[in-house]
């Protein structure tokens, strides 16, 4: 059982340049999530998606696009990278309800020189 | 806004010694609380949860929290700490009704043999 996986493991940017990370879950659950991770800051959410189909901000968007593809892809957009998006990206998914504990996917280490 | 706070960067201790790891929260209402850990290299991993009912929460790996809503508070505890503990811990906490789970700063745990 895979649970969440997340593409690639690391990257390294130029300033300006774009990508795109991939995250799938294979657990059927509806929400989606991805946060960053900086020291000192611990973790802050960028972007959920509550559902197929919905999308929203977190506390940190700007900068950042994302795409419900369907009920197990959910992709974050880095259209013109800039030194401040250096982070650990890590991308989660959980049961409906706020409730329910969320699963993890082992990270993206994003360097923008 | 729903916020939580972990005092402490660092906590120290000796193997067999008990352990906690501090965490306040300020949410308005009945709140619902998580601890989750993170071992180098990985994503988090959910630990234990208050949700409702018993303030004593045991959850993981011998794990177990201890709600206390006149202080505010949901401190991660031990009975006795094994090496294999150490590692990043944190506290979050999710108002009733809102999607959004918020992450303390992270305390990192050092058991020393």
């Amino acid at each position: 059982n895979a649970g969440v996986t997340q593409t690639p493991k690391f990257q390294v940017l130029k300033t300006g340049q774009s990508m795109t990370l991939q995250c799938a879950q294979d657990m059927n659950h509806n929400s989606m999530y991805w946060y960053r991770q900086d020291p000192g800051m611990g973790l802050r959410l960028i972007y959920y998606s509550a559902s197929e189909g919905t999308t929203d901000k977190g506390e940190v968007p700007n900068g950042y696009n994302v795409s419900r593809l369907n009920k197990r892809e959910f992709s974050l957009r880095l259209e013109s990278a800039a030194p401040s998006q250096t982070s650990v990206y890590f991308c989660a998914s959980s049961d409906p309800g706020y409730s329910e504990k969320l699963f993890f996917g082992s990270g993206t280490q994003l360097s923008v020189l | 806004a729903q916020s939580v706070a972990q005092p402490e960067d660092q906590v120290n201790v000796a193997e067999g010694n008990p352990l906690t790891v501090k965490c306040t929260y300020s949410v308005s209402g009945n709140p619902y609380l998580f601890w989750y850990v993170q071992y180098p290299n990985r994503g988090l991993q959910f630990l234990l949860k208050y949700i409702t009912g018993d303030n004593l929460v045991k959850g993981s790996y011998g794990f177990e929290a201890e709600f206390n809503k006149s202080q505010t508070s949901f401190h991660l505890k031990k009975p006795s700490a094994l090496v294999s503990d150490s590692a990043l811990y944190f506290c979050a906490v999710i108002k009733r009704g809102f999607q959004k789970l918020v992450f303390g700063t992270g305390t990192r745990l050092l058991v020393s043999p």
